[in-house]
C-alpha cells in the first residue's frame, strides 16, 4: 500500500460525459502527479500540483483539468469524453517538487475509466 | 526533444539467470534515473534511483549502473525469480517525472 488513495476504482461512462477522478496523496505530500496510461502508450505525464499551484504540465488535453485543494487532495476532471480517453489514470504523490532532489514518487492503484 | 526509451520487446529469461534492461536518454543530461516496476493493471512501485555522480547501486538483487557517456542505464536482477516477472521502466526527472515506455520482463521457471 503506497498510501496514495484514489476513486472511483472503476468507471464507466458515455461519451460526451464529464467525470472526475480524485486522489488523496501520502500524509505529509506536497506534490501530486496525474498520469494517463492507456493500453496502446506507456504512462503520460498529464500535470503536477505542489502544494495547491499547478507545477508542470504534460500532455493534458484542454478538456482535461485539475486542481489541489487547501487540505491536499486532487481532482482530475474530465470532460466531452470520447472513447480515446479510455484508460487507466494514476495520481501519484510526493514530498517535495522533483526539481528539488530526487524525490521518489508513490503511485495509486489507478482508476479505470471506459467510455463507451 | 527530451527522450528516455527502452526496449519495447519482452525479456524472456530462465529461472536463476541476470535479467539486464536498458534505458536509453537522447538530447539531454538527467541529473537522476529512476526505475520502477509495474504489474498488471496495478500502480508503479519505486525500486532505484541513481544520481549522475554515480555509478552504481545497489539493492538486494537489483543493480543499476548509470553510463553518462553512452547516456544509457542498465537495471540488472540477478538470480532471478518468476516473481520478478513485470513491466519495469525507467524514468528521469527535471521538472516532471517522465517515463519510458517499459520492458516486460518474464522469468521462467
Amino acid at each position: 500500500d503506497s498510501g496514495v488513495t484514489q476513486t472511483p476504482k472503476h468507471l464507466i461512462t458515455a461519451t460526451g460525459q464529464r467525470v472526475t477522478l480524485r486522489c488523496s496523496p501520502r500524509s505529509g505530500d506536497l506534490s501530486v502527479y496525474w498520469y494517463q496510461q492507456s493500453l496502446d502508450q506507456g504512462l503520460q505525464f498529464l500535470i503536477q500540483y505542489y502544494n495547491g499551484e499547478e507545477r508542470a504540465k504534460g500532455n493534458i488535453l484542454e478538456r482535461f483539468s485539475a486542481q489541489q485543494f487547501p487540505d491536499l487532495h486532487s481532482e482530475l476532471n474530465l470532460s466531452s469524453l470520447e472513447l480515446g480517453d479510455s484508460a487507466l489514470y494514476f495520481c501519484a504523490s510526493s514530498l517535495q517538487g522533483l526539481s528539488n532532489s530526487g524525490n521518489t514518487i508513490y503511485f495509486g492503484e489507478g482508476s479505470w475509466l471506459t467510455v463507451v | 526533444s527530451q527522450k528516455i526509451e527502452q526496449n519495447s520487446e519482452a525479456l524472456n529469461i530462465q529461472e536463476g539467470k541476470t535479467a539486464t534492461l536498458t534505458c536509453n536518454y537522447t538530447n539531454y543530461s538527467p541529473a537522476y534515473l529512476q526505475w520502477y516496476r509495474q504489474d498488471p493493471g496495478r500502480g508503479p512501485v519505486f525500486l532505484l534511483l541513481i544520481r549522475e555522480n554515480e555509478k552504481e547501486k545497489r539493492k538486494e538483487r537489483l543493480k543499476v549502473t548509470f553510463d553518462t557517456t553512452l547516456k544509457q542505464s542498465l537495471f540488472h536482477i540477478t538470480a532471478s525469480q518468476p516473481a520478478d516477472s513485470a513491466t519495469y521502466l525507467c524514468a528521469h526527472n527535471t521538472d516532471k517525472l517522465i517515463f519510458g515506455t517499459g520492458t516486460r520482463l518474464q522469468v521462467f521457471p
